[in-house]
């Protein structure tokens, strides 16, 4: 079934504690990002790629790295998780940036504890 | 700063029509999105506008007026499957997306 696959779907993690959440999309979509959702903020982008081999720094993105080595994953990396990273966590593709729709995965559940 | 405006909560009944108006503010538009999330779920695509007017699918219609700054969905024959938070999503002149912090609808029988 095409589409985005993220993993895990639910963590909890102690702080200080190092986190990886993993996208795959297999639709060849150019564009990818990662968002954290919490409750009456509505969706922050805290990473994204137009393509393979580049990055970009989003809206909130202090204590979290992407890298985007291949058009297919684009992991997400806590290198020391704090409780404030507790939220939940979406990965993102479009294959067409100017226009295109979003298609979304089906979230990462993260506490911090 | 960008900005997008939202409700954060209407209650409509079923069978009833419903309007949810986003106002936005930011550094260019190259169109407007309106995703519908059930709770616990993703977001998932109902409509894009980036000319003034109304577009329509179905039950769902959306409306864009550029030099308003204004868009509304309207929802028709409500369903109880329609409750759902709605986003209102704007493209900027980066082509990023700006998202509003969304709408709780609920319905009631």
């Amino acid at each position: 079934i095409a589409g985005i696959t993220q993993a895990p779907t639910s963590q909890i993690l102690a702080a200080g504690r190092r986190m990886t959440l993993r996208c795959t999309q297999d639709m060849r979509h150019n564009a990818m990002y990662w968002y954290r959702q919490d409750l009456g903020l509505g969706l922050r982008l805290i990473h994204y790629s137009n393509t393979a081999g580049t990055t970009g720094k989003g809206e909130v993105p202090d204590g979290y790295s992407v890298s985007r080595a291949n058009t297919d994953d684009f992991p997400l990396t806590l290198a020391s998780a704090v409780p404030s990273q507790t939220s939940v966590y979406f990965c993102a593709s479009r294959g067409v940036v100017d226009t295109g729709e979003l298609f979304f995965g089906e979230g990462s559940r993260l506490t911090v504890l | 700063g960008q900005n997008i405006d939202q409700p954060t909560e209407m209650t409509a009944t079923e069978g009833a029509i419903v309007q949810i108006n986003c106002t936005y503010q930011t550094s260019g538009f190259n169109g407007l999105f309106w995703y519908q999330q059930h709770a616990g779920e993703a977001p998932t695509f109902l409509s894009y506008n980036v000319l003034d007017g109304l577009e329509e699918k179905g039950r769902f219609s959306s409306f864009l007026s550029r030099s308003k700054g204004y868009s509304y969905l309207l929802l028709k024959e409500l369903q109880m499957k329609d409750s759902a938070s709605y986003l209102c999503a704007v493209l900027d002149s980066n082509y990023q997306l700006i998202w509003g912090a969304g709408t709780k609808l609920i319905i009631k029988p």
